[in-house]
């Protein structure tokens, strides 16, 4: 299995900062990987397709790149709507992974 | 506008089943490949199973830890997704959701979300 290690696994930051959160594969898996948000009590919403296509309807400060093994969601200025739990995810190969999560917290 | 409501969770022993639904509306539900994810309290979400459309064969794939317990079926006719859970741990407590898995670029990613729905497995 493909495993993904996010991090950090919490972050404390303000609104306006750059938040940048890390997802490492343990193999090559190309730009097959997802971005999603969490809120508290609510379903997941994709952010990002394909390591940086921005799905329809999201916010253009969030930004996706890397390729292979290592990739990162971008957060150009937070905003108090972005305080929340993001998950990477893998569909490169079965079963798909998650990472572990990475939670931001309001400063 | 896409809609996914999922129904049938609840409290159940281990060693029992339950089977949950999920009622699709707002897109063409047999065009699409189906997931359901869940995510056990307090924790990340994980990844239970898929089902390729009829033109796939309906086939699935399946997490480990569900497979030979779990088994996920379709009924286009409905727009409804199925998920059969038997002999359930204490460990598969959790929300389930039901996600449509969208073919975008050269993949498929889980575009839309149901509200899910809470299991628990506990005596």
């Amino acid at each position: 299995d493909i495993q993904l290690t996010q991090s950090p696994s919490f972050l404390s930051a303000s609104v306006g900062d750059r938040v940048t959160i890390t997802c490492r594969a343990s193999q090559g898996i190309s730009s097959s990987l997802a971005w999603y948000q969490q809120k508290p009590e609510k379903a997941p919403k994709l952010l990002i397709h394909t390591a940086s296509t921005l799905q329809s309807g999201v916010p253009s400060r969030f930004s996706g790149s890397g390729s292979g093994t290592e990739f990162t969601l971008t957060i150009s200025s937070l905003q108090p709507e972005d305080f929340a739990t993001y998950y990477c995810q893998q569909r490169k190969s079965y079963p798909i992974t998650f990472g572990g999560g990475t939670k931001v917290e309001i400063k | 506008e896409v809609q996914l409501v999922e129904s049938g969770g609840g409290l159940v022993q281990p060693g029992g089943s339950l089977r949950l639904s999920c009622a699709a509306s707002g897109f063409t539900f047999s065009d699409h490949y189906m997931d359901w994810v869940r995510q056990a309290p307090g924790k990340g979400l994980e990844w239970v199973g898929r089902i390729r459309m009829k033109v796939n064969g309906s086939t699935t794939e399946y997490a480990a830890s569900v497979k030979g317990r779990f088994t996920i079926s379709r009924d286009d006719s409905k727009n409804s997704l199925y998920l059969q859970m038997n002999s359930l741990k204490t460990e598969d407590t959790a929300v389930y959701y039901c996600a449509r898995a969208a073919r975008l670029g050269q993949g498929f990613y889980l575009d839309y979300w149901g509200q899910g729905t809470l299991v628990t497995a506990s005596s």
